[in-house]
């Protein structure tokens, strides 16, 4: 069965560092999304993209945070100056379709900023 | 409370019991789905139902939703250690027409061999 693969698994960075995480979309996906899970606590959305540009982002994703697909396969999530409150599990996900199809998600990459 | 709650935080059954984790949301939807997460790794679907369906089965799991008491549940049966995992309800309002879930804060089962 096709899958979301994302890399890094984990990548560590020091405060202030840009990181860019990676993702592969199932490659009949047209929806493609990011999440984030802090430790312990619930998966929160940050932004969906379709079409080459964002649909919908939330608060958390501030200035500082940007998604592209450079190349027509890789979806990219950017960090451009890292702070310490953004180490957590980032989780990539992608859909055919709207309205009733599920999200198919990547294992996630762990950040952690020290 | 926020969009898509779980009870219990936490559940332990042993191997054989049934394992039933509750939902409960506050907007209207188009449809929720329950999610599981074994630690460490991604969300893997489970179950899609609709806002016009009351009841949805699939293999050893069962889900029913309320829509007029905003609230879902989902029944694993005869439940095996393999099921030991973070359950999670997610609900899609429709409203933003992007297919954005939120999720619940999660049920954690743990099933004893």
């Amino acid at each position: 069965e096709p899958e979301v693969t994302q890399t890094p698994s984990h990548q560590v960075t020091q405060m202030g560092q840009e990181v860019i995480l990676r993702c592969v979309p199932i490659s009949n996906h047209l929806y493609f999304y990011w999440y984030r899970q802090i430790l312990g606590q619930k998966v929160e959305f940050l932004v969906s993209f379709y079409n080459n540009e964002i649909s919908e982002k939330s608060e958390i994703f501030d200035d500082q945070f940007s998604v592209e697909r450079p190349d027509g396969s890789n979806f990219t999530l950017k960090i451009r100056s890292t702070k310490l409150e953004d180490s957590a599990m980032y989780f990539c996900a992608t859909a055919m379709e709207l309205g009733g199809s599920p999200l198919h998600f990547g294992n996630g990459t762990r950040l952690t900023v020290t | 409370s926020q969009q898509g709650e779980e009870d219990p935080q936490a559940l332990s059954i042993q191997e054989g019991e049934n394992a039933t984790m509750n939902c409960s949301y506050k907007t209207s939807i188009n449809n929720l789905q329950w999610y599981r997460q074994n630690s460490g790794r991604g969300l893997v679907h489970l179950i899609l139902i609709r806002s016009n369906e009351r009841e949805k089965h699939s293999g050893r799991l069962r889900v029913t939703l309320d829509t007029s008491k905003k609230s879902s549940s989902l029944l694993i049966t005869a439940s095996r250690a393999a099921d030991t995992a973070s359950y999670f309800c997610a609900t899609d309002s429709g409203s933003s027409n992007t297919g954005k879930l939120i999720f619940g804060q999660g049920t954690t089962l743990q099933v004893k061999p």
